[in-house]
């Protein structure tokens, strides 16, 4: 079964709306996760790397006021991405590593489709 | 810096063909890990194998196969006898040993099998 669920898995909504996505590792502690975007027919490109109790690192080019995470807690990352417009309609996808198995690869969550009309 | 290419944007094979995706990586660091992913139109990713920059033997799993030549810094992916359900876009991924856990994306392989 899934071990990192993101939710939700699609969600379309007006521009101008705040839309908040979910990361959680279900049955382990991440003190780090990562957040990748992915436009139609390209790579997955890191956003950003989400850091328990502390800022979030983002990637050179990344809005970190645009694309705000929170992880407040080990299995809970969050991206809210402020005022969406049509060109933040992508595949964000998120990551986790069980640190538990050593140095074993990261799970990745589903998906998020957002649309913004 | 790390970079990973992947020189074939598009790839479309006969069922039962083989078929080889190539991967290029470039990096600095000694060690390293290197993916493979498959994405199919769902969208999820599928992990199908990481290989440590120490361990350069092959490695079969069922249909596929990947061939990691360091003094190439290629590691590339074959699919036997391939399937319609094989059909996906492919992912090359490399990341740190060390340190970073991120993970560095090619641009992708789509590969369709046709019946």
């Amino acid at each position: 079964g899934a071990v990192v669920s993101q939710h939700p898995s699609w969600v379309i909504c007006k521009s101008g709306t705040s839309v908040k996505i979910e990361c959680r590792s279900l049955d382990f502690q991440a003190t780090t996760m990562f957040w990748y975007r992915q436009f139609p027919k390209q790579s997955l490109m890191l956003m950003a790397t989400s850091n328990e109790g502390s800022k979030a690192t983002y990637e050179q080019g990344v809005e970190k006021d645009k694309f705000l995470i929170n992880h407040a807690s080990l299995t809970l990352s969050t991206l809210t991405v402020t005022s969406a417009h049509p060109e933040d309609s992508s595949f964000y996808i998120c990551s986790a590593r069980d640190l538990r198995r050593g140095h074993q690869p990261q799970h990745f969550g589903d998906g998020t489709r957002l649309s913004i009309l | 810096a790390q970079k990973v290419t992947q020189a074939q944007t598009e790839i479309s094979v006969v069922e039962k063909e083989d078929v080889t995706l190539d991967c290029v990586y470039e990096t600095r660091d000694t060690t390293y890990y290197l993916f493979w992913y498959k994405q199919p139109p769902s969208g999820e990713l599928v992990f199908l194998i990481r290989r440590n920059s120490f361990d350069e033997q092959n490695e079969i799993s069922g249909r596929y196969s990947w061939n990691f030549q360091k003094s190439t810094s290629s590691f590339n992916f074959t699919i036997t006898a391939s399937q319609v359900v094989d059909s996906a876009v492919y992912f090359c991924a490399l990341s740190e040993a060390m340190g970073s856990d991120k993970v560095i994306f090619g641009p992708g392989t789509s590969l369709s099998v046709i019946p």
